[in-house]
């Protein structure tokens, strides 16, 4: 069974402060790795995706680091705000036949990050 | 409006019972999927369509069933419902065109089975 593995399973922060969260995967035929955010009440929404080509991608605060011979991807959220509090999910996709392309989800860090 | 919609979103019933959820969207997208979500274990798959004759499991389709009525149309059924399907129930939509379309999400349906 395809999995990944996501840590910590919760994490709180202080106000501009930096929210690492981590995942490991053992499946080398994943190419995406998607993270997605979930506020209370509301679905998952993509918030950032690498593929394994690059080490590193950047969006505003948020930031993901790959590294392939590890199989890890971390997700930084760099001068966390309040309005950053919600659920993170890794996720991977791979692409090989009968794969159907389909996402697997890391079980999810929920953030809380203090004013 | 939202772009997909799940009815009910809160639904309370007895074991045994058969339960709908249904959801719709106006992305005009192709792929529609079912997930749950259970604490500490994430989204896992049940059910995806990649179009309205094409009906997949995923990794957890036991006890469960689909119907896609239309492209806009997607519709999760619990034959015979049983406590331990109490979870948090999520539709999803993606585009078929480009290698790494999106999913988009409902609000999702809190289905407690007593």
């Amino acid at each position: 069974q395809q999995q990944v593995k996501q840590s910590p399973q919760s994490l709180i922060v202080q106000k501009g402060g930096i929210s690492i969260i981590n995942c490991a995967y053992e499946n080398t035929a994943f190419d995406y790795f998607p993270w997605y955010q979930q506020f209370p009440g509301k679905g998952p929404a993509l918030l950032i995706a690498i593929r394994p080509d690059v080490s590193e991608k950047k969006e505003g605060r948020f930031t993901i680091s790959f590294n392939k011979s590890a199989k890890q991807f971390s997700l930084h959220i760099m001068d966390s705000q309040p309005g950053d509090s919600a659920t993170y999910f890794c996720a991977a996709r791979a692409d090989f036949r009968g794969s159907a392309r389909q996402l697997t989800f890391g079980s999810g860090t929920q953030l809380t990050v203090l004013p | 409006d939202a772009d997909v919609t799940q009815t009910p979103r809160n639904r309370i019933t007895k074991t045994g019972k058969r339960i709908m959820l249904e959801c719709s969207q106006t992305k005009g997208h192709d792929r529609m999927y079912w997930y749950r979500q259970d604490p500490g274990l994430g989204l896992r798959l049940i059910y995806y369509s990649f179009d309205v004759k094409d009906i997949n499991k995923g990794e957890i389709s036991d006890g469960y069933s689909v119907s896609r009525q239309a492209q806009a149309k997607f519709s999760l059924s619990l034959e015979s419902a049983i406590p331990n399907q109490t979870a948090l129930y999520f539709c999803a939509t993606s585009a078929r065109t480009g290698s790494n379309q999106p999913q988009h999400f409902g609000d999702g349906t809190r289905l407690s089975i007593l």
